[in-house]
């Protein structure tokens, strides 16, 4: 069965710093991954997805994530957090029929 | 110009009142999705219709109804509303059917409701 590990509930970081977001995921079949992003009030945004190919994938808003197949890991990085960037994370599987699976999601908070 | 539309955003009634939410896509997708989150932010689906027609029904009660009069609408029913129900429910699309082919699904705002 299929799926989604999202480890960390909460992350703190300080303006300016890097940031990486954990993922991992179970899945049968070649998965189709997901990152989204929740600001607070708001709808879910995609940041990027990974079907085939590079397997280092480049979103919006200056997010990469990058897909280990040996790992099961599809990890959202950003090498440089602005303030804005505060919100909630989701990463998600497609599998089935038109479907995607979510994990629980990770929190992040901001530091001035 | 929002490509996937919801309303109403917010939504506060009582235990046992019947209500809707309407969603609308402009984007020419086949498929439509509902999605709840719950109040830990789990989001997980509900339905989804491709061309009208329901592809997936996820164990929801059957006081929940979708209704899609054409592709571009899929609206939810809700009858005799229950204090579980509070939640964040998410209209959605994708060009044909999402997830596992590929095809990205794209979520509107959100219709916040809270049963009292």
């Amino acid at each position: 069965a299929q799926s989604v590990t999202q480890p960390d509930i909460h992350i703190t970081v300080s303006e300016g710093a890097s940031l990486e977001l954990r993922c991992n995921y179970s899945y049968g079949a070649t998965p189709y991954l997901f990152w989204y992003v929740q600001s607070p009030g708001q709808g879910l945004q995609l940041l990027l997805k990974y079907f085939s190919g590079d397997t280092l994938v480049q979103g919006i808003k200056g997010f990469e994530a990058e897909f280990k197949r040996s790992q099961s890991s599809f990890n959202l990085r950003k090498p440089s957090v602005h303030w804005s960037d505060a919100a909630e994370y989701f990463c998600a599987v497609g599998a089935g029929a038109n479907n995607l699976f979510f994990g629980t999601g990770t929190r992040l908070t901001v530091i001035p | 110009d929002t490509a996937v539309s919801q309303t109403p955003k917010y939504l506060v009634t009582q235990m046992g009142n019947d209500k809707s939410i309407k969603c609308e896509q402009n984007l020419g997708h086949d498929t439509m999705y509902w999605y709840k989150q719950d109040s830990k932010k789990f989001l997980k689906i509900m339905f989804s219709y491709n061309n009208k027609e329901l592809i997936i029904n996820e164990t929801v009660p059957n006081r929940f109804s979708p209704k899609s009069p054409d592709k571009a609408h899929l609206n939810l029913h809700i009858n005799s509303l229950e204090l579980g129900d509070s939640a964040v429910y998410f209209c959605a699309s994708s060009l044909e059917v999402g997830g596992s082919s590929g095809n990205t699904i794209y979520f509107g705002e959100g219709s916040w409701l809270t049963v009292v």
